[in-house]
């Protein structure tokens, strides 16, 4: 079983709509989530951090679920710019702990 | 300011050539990560440097992969006796202090075609 697991897609969605991307981990012991955004041959960008209350950005928000050991990735108001490669990062508190996910394909159609 | 920066951005080589990666962290960066990124695949750690401390090569591949990182700044990726399962981009990352809590900045990766 991989550490980390994303359903890669990919997701094809109209503009406006909402989408939703899951990443399970296998680590009971991770401490530190991140969603990350990669765009087609560019290099990963930090999307946001996912703390364990559930947090919001913008349109964007993360949740955690320690029991399940998932997080997930809700998008709002879908935009084309969306459009990109989703990366899940699970970290167990060191630099060689910090796991990517395969990522999740997102096409947002006008 | 100027963000991690890696060269060559495309390399192109014949089975069994050495290849040097080069990656220009940010500066102040204590932290610098290497990765592998095969075509659809998530990131593969490498390397790790932090500080003065003794580097984490535990996700090198195999004993023709080396890294070293001078001074505390620009890193080096070295690949011996090339092969084409090695043909992939080669992410570089910097963080302020590393420990696996922090945002990474990664470089534009080198692509690395090995025929």
């Amino acid at each position: 079983r991989k550490e980390v697991e994303q359903d890669p897609g990919p997701f094809n969605v109209p503009e406006g709509a909402t989408v939703a991307f899951n990443c399970t981990y296998s680590n009971s012991a991770s401490q530190s989530f991140f969603w990350y955004r990669q765009d087609c041959r560019k290099e990963p960008k930090l999307l946001m951090s996912v703390y364990s209350s559930g947090n919001e950005d913008g349109r964007f928000t993360a949740q955690l679920n320690r029991a399940s050991q998932y997080i997930s990735l809700l998008i709002r108001d879908s935009k084309l710019s969306d459009s990109a490669t989703y990366l899940c990062v699970v970290s167990s508190g060191s630099a060689r702990q910090l796991t990517f996910g395969s990522g999740t394909q997102l096409t947002v159609l006008p | 300011g100027a963000g991690v920066s890696q060269s060559p951005s495309n390399k192109v080589t014949e089975k069994g050539k050495d290849v040097e990666l080069r990656c220009d962290p940010i500066s102040g960066h204590t932290a610098l990560y290497w990765y592998r990124q095969s075509l659809g695949q998530g990131l593969e750690f490498l390397i790790y440097f932090q500080g003065n401390s003794a580097p984490d090569k535990s996700g090198l591949p195999s004993d023709r992969f080396s890294a070293e990182r001078t001074g505390g700044s620009v890193s080096t990726l070295t690949i011996q006796r090339t092969q084409q399962e090695d043909s992939a981009v080669y992410l570089c990352a910097s963080s302020l202090a590393g420990g696996g809590y922090e945002k990474l900045f990664f470089g534009s990766g080198t692509q690395l075609s090995v025929l």
